[in-house]
């Protein structure tokens, strides 16, 4: 399995500013996701946390309102920026282990942008 | 591309009651498919996979569920429903290949007296 930690667990923000949500992973792990669940919805994938390059992100998201980054195999950060109304969600972090097979989540930072 | 579906957005069951959540799935290649529960203010827990083998997989507090490559399905199961159950549970897709979970909408499923 792998212990995930999230930072932080839960804000409140204004809107026009931005949020840094930091995920660390007990164990090297091959892949590293970032997920959002606005409220009463499912899980949407933003994008794949790439180590040492830029992150790929999914249709609807991009990099200015979403930076993220990998610096190692275990830690990622993603920001949301000039944050609104609308970006309150939930963001989780999950990740894959060099078996492939399961997928691990965080357990999520909770954005309330006022 | 991968996609799921749950076509229930909403069951209401009685406590005692048997259980069914369906999930159909749209996949090219043999899939690996995941049921995940989330109560309310929760993280996501597993409650259960298939990666191949045995169509029928247990999973953690009792539930099961069985996958059925001809009708593309991979419903979950609990033959006498708790009260402690009530919650949104996601039905989930993905793939050898390092590539990410594709999530259905999600079931809440209520649990009454």
């Amino acid at each position: 399995s792998a212990v995930i930690s999230q930072k932080p667990s839960r804000d409140i923000c204004q809107r026009g500013t931005s949020l840094t949500i930091q995920c660390q992973v007990d164990s090297q792990v091959t892949m590293m996701f970032w997920y959002r669940q606005q409220p009463g919805q499912s899980l949407t994938l933003i994008a794949t946390a790439n180590q040492g390059s830029e992150a790929t992100y999914e249709s609807g998201f991009v990099i200015d309102k979403f930076p993220i980054s990998r610096p190692n195999l275990t830690f990622s950060t993603l920001t949301v920026s000039n944050m609104s109304p609308e970006d309150s969600s939930i963001y989780l972090c999950s990740v894959l282990k060099p078996t492939g097979y399961e997928q691990y989540f965080g357990p999520g930072t909770r954005l309330t942008v006022t | 591309a991968q996609s799921v579906t749950q076509p229930d957005i909403h069951i209401t069951v009685s406590e005692g009651a048997s259980l069914e959540l369906r999930c159909n799935y749209s996949y090219g290649a043999t899939p690996y498919l995941f049921w995940y529960v989330q109560s309310p203010g929760q993280g996501l827990q597993l409650l259960l996979k298939y990666f191949s083998g045995d169509t029928l997989v247990q999973g953690i507090k009792g539930f099961e569920a069985e996958f059925k490559r001809s009708q593309s399905s991979f419903n979950l199961r609990k033959p006498s429903v708790h009260w402690s159950d009530a919650a949104e549970y996601f039905c989930a897709v993905g793939a050898m290949g390092n590539t990410p979970l594709v999530f259905g909408k999600g079931t809440r499923l209520s649990v009454i007296a």
